[in-house]
Order: structure tokens, then C-alpha cells, then sequence
């Protein structure tokens, strides 16, 4: 079946400072691959997707690169803030029909000044 | 963007009560609308996938009878915590897709349900 992993928190890094949260994920298929973030008392926001492999998502500063050879989808920040401070959720999506999320465990970063 | 929000926000109530969990799409149709749960410092399971005017698809281990969904209509889905236990607390999420566009899934903000 389809699943995801990703790396286990939390992790707690000074303000600018260089952020990698791994994730590797296991799909029949191609799936789609997404990057969620959860801030402190709020729902899930999309943070940046790709839909096949070596595409790159970017948003805000964060990047990740589907890699097909490696089933992964890593996510990277050159520069973390403390508003950067949230849980983050990879995910991944069977591309056909309209198809739920399959989540990892989720990663809370926490960003001190 | 396209909006998703989830009434309430948080409820407490007594065990053997239910509670009814409501789910709109505010300025999108939705064909189809997802409800998942999550456990403290875990992630989202699915539980069931709600189609409008049909009957709602559970994943494996989820109670139909205990957990109530309609999808009465294009922008609102109910999820039902029938005769609710200390068990059943938990964070509940629903998250619908654009019919027009199913690429990306919209997530509503939560549903706190703590059940004494």
C-alpha cells in the first residue's frame, strides 16, 4: 500500500539556521507529493507540491524535489525563522480520481531567536 | 483561496451523547469531501470519504454506525459522533476538493471533540 515516512521530531533550530525534514514514501504509481504545515491552533496549509518526478516545489523559502530514484520528497530551507516554528506533514496522493491524503507522522520544528 | 470551515471549533461533552461536526466549502463546490482524524502528536488518518448523494466510503476499522456522515449537499458534509466515549476524543479534520479542480485538497481548520 501507499505510505510515507519522515523524519522524526521534534527538532529545534537557532533562527537562521539550515532546515532538511526528510521524507521518503512508498506508492504504486506516481504518486503526487505534498508538503503541509500546521501552525500552532490552526488547520493544515499546503505549502508546496510536485506532481512528477524531478519537479520542484517552492514556497516561502521552502523547497522540495520530487526523486523518483529515491523515493523522496525532502523538504529545505536555507533560512529558518521562528515564525517557520510549526508541525510539517508529508503527503502523497494517487493521481487518479479524486483521492485522499496519505500523511507521515507529522515533524514539529521549533525556531528559536 | 478556496476556503474550508468546520463548526465548531472545539466541543465537550458527556459520554452517550452525540455530536454532529459540520464541514463547508465556503466559496467552492465539493464533490467530495475527506474526513480524518488525529491523535495527539500524530498524524491524519482517514476515516471516510464522503460523496455527495451517495453513501459515505469508511476505511477499514472505522464504524459507520458510531461515525454518521451525510453529504447533503455540493458545500456541506456532517460528520456524527454517535453515543460518544472518552475514546472517541480527538481532532477532527475535514478536507474537501474544488469539483472543478482536483488537484488540491482544502483543509478545515479542526473540530476539538474532548468527550468526560
Amino acid at each position: 500500500g501507499n505510505s510515507v515516512t519522515q523524519m522524526e521530531g521534534p527538532v529545534t533550530l537557532s533562527e537562521e539556521a539550515f532546515l532538511t525534514i526528510n521524507c521518503t514514501y512508498t506508492a504504486t504509481g506516481y504518486p503526487s507529493l505534498f508538503w503541509y504545515v500546521q501552525y500552532p491552533g490552526e488547520g493544515l496549509q499546503l505549502l508546496l507540491k510536485a506532481t512528477k518526478a524531478d519537479d520542484k516545489g517552492s514556497n516561502k523559502g521552502f523547497e522540495a524535489t520530487y526523486r523518483k530514484e529515491t523515493t523522496s520528497f525532502h523538504l529545505e530551507k536555507g533560512s529558518v525563522q521562528v515564525s517557520d516554528s510549526a508541525v510539517y506533514f508529508c503527503a502523497l496522493r494517487r493521481n487518479s480520481g479524486n483521492t485522499p491524503l496519505v500523511f507521515g507522522k507529522g515533524t514539529r520544528l521549533s525556531v528559536i531567536a | 483561496g478556496a476556503v474550508v470551515s468546520q463548526h465548531p471549533s472545539r466541543v465537550i461533552c458527556k459520554s452517550g451523547t452525540s455530536v454532529k461536526i459540520e464541514c463547508r466549502s465556503l466559496d467552492f463546490q465539493a464533490t467530495t469531501m475527506f474526513w480524518y482524524r488525529q491523535f495527539p502528536k500524530q498524524s491524519l488518518m482517514l476515516m471516510a470519504t464522503s460523496n455527495e448523494g451517495s453513501k459515505a466510503t469508511y476505511e477499514q476499522g472505522v464504524e459507520k454506525d458510531k461515525f454518521l456522515i451525510n453529504h447533503a449537499s455540493l458545500t456541506l458534509s456532517t460528520l456524527t459522533v454517535t453515543s460518544a466515549h472518552p475514546e472517541d476524543s480527538s481532532f477532527y479534520i475535514c478536507s474537501a476538493t474544488n469539483t472543478g479542480s482536483q488537484e488540491t485538497q482544502y483543509f478545515g481548520p479542526g473540530t476539538r471533540l474532548l468527550v468526560l
